[in-house]
């Protein structure tokens, strides 16, 4: 089992309201990613750093943004949620000093924004 | 962009026989393949990876095979259970940006 959550599990929230989903891991990996998954489809990489102080975007454009001022903290943040944010969002982290190595996932944030 | 793709959406096998789930990729710099796994609810687990310096890598009762001349890879699943039935994942880690892309999943169904 890998050392990283995500909270809240689920979250339905109204249109314009302003979320924070967390993440946490406590491996000291430096790579940390997030990612938007709909049901069933694939993962877009919306959001990816490389560790303190470092943020890049993914390849799916995103209204979110990130920051990671802790190694182990890689909250995600809307300013103001809509209806087309609704997803799951799965964050990930990665071995630090490695190039090649697999991510470990949280379990998801699922958002409903009504 | 680069990504990475799987042939089939969804794959439905008898419990006990082999599967064979298939992901093509376009990325030639990409040296570095993992496949995950991904039941309902939960987020991806990885299953086995395999590096560009080697076409075949096995663990137990699956086996990941590397084409790079076709940019190919597939996971083997040998002897299928219905605990198996997820969706499943190929990535790959771009040279140049560090990035794990996905490509679009492959639904295994067991039937008992």
């Amino acid at each position: 089992e890998a050392d990283i959550y995500q909270t809240p599990r689920y979250l339905v929230i109204g249109t314009g309201k302003k979320i924070t989903l967390e993440c946490s891991q406590t491996m000291g990996h430096d790579k940390m990613y997030w990612y938007q998954q709909d049901p069933g489809m694939e993962l877009h990489l919306i959001h990816y750093s490389y560790g303190v102080n470092s943020t890049e975007k993914g390849d799916l454009s995103s209204e979110s943004t990130v920051s990671r001022i802790r190694t182990e903290h890689f909250p995600l943040t809307l300013e103001s949620a809509r209806p087309s944010h609704t997803s799951q969002y799965l964050c990930a982290s990665s071995e630090p000093g490695r190039r090649n190595t697999e991510a470990f996932f949280g379990q998801g944030t699922r958002l409903t924004v009504v | 962009g680069e990504s990475v793709g799987l042939h089939l959406p969804t794959l439905s096998v008898q419990e006990g026989d082999n599967s064979i789930i298939n992901c093509a990729y376009s990325n030639s710099a990409s040296d570095y393949f993992i496949w995950y796994k991904q039941e309902s609810g939960k987020g991806p687990q990885f299953i086995i990876d395999i590096r560009s310096n080697m076409d075949k890598r096995q663990g137990q009762r699956v086996t990941v095979l590397l084409n790079k001349t076709v940019k190919h890879l597939s996971l083997q699943i040998a002897a299928t259970q219905p605990g198996d039935s997820a969706v499943y994942f190929c990535a790959e880690v771009d040279n140049n940006t560090g990035k794990l892309i996905f490509g679009q999943g492959t639904t295994l169904q067991v039937k008992p």
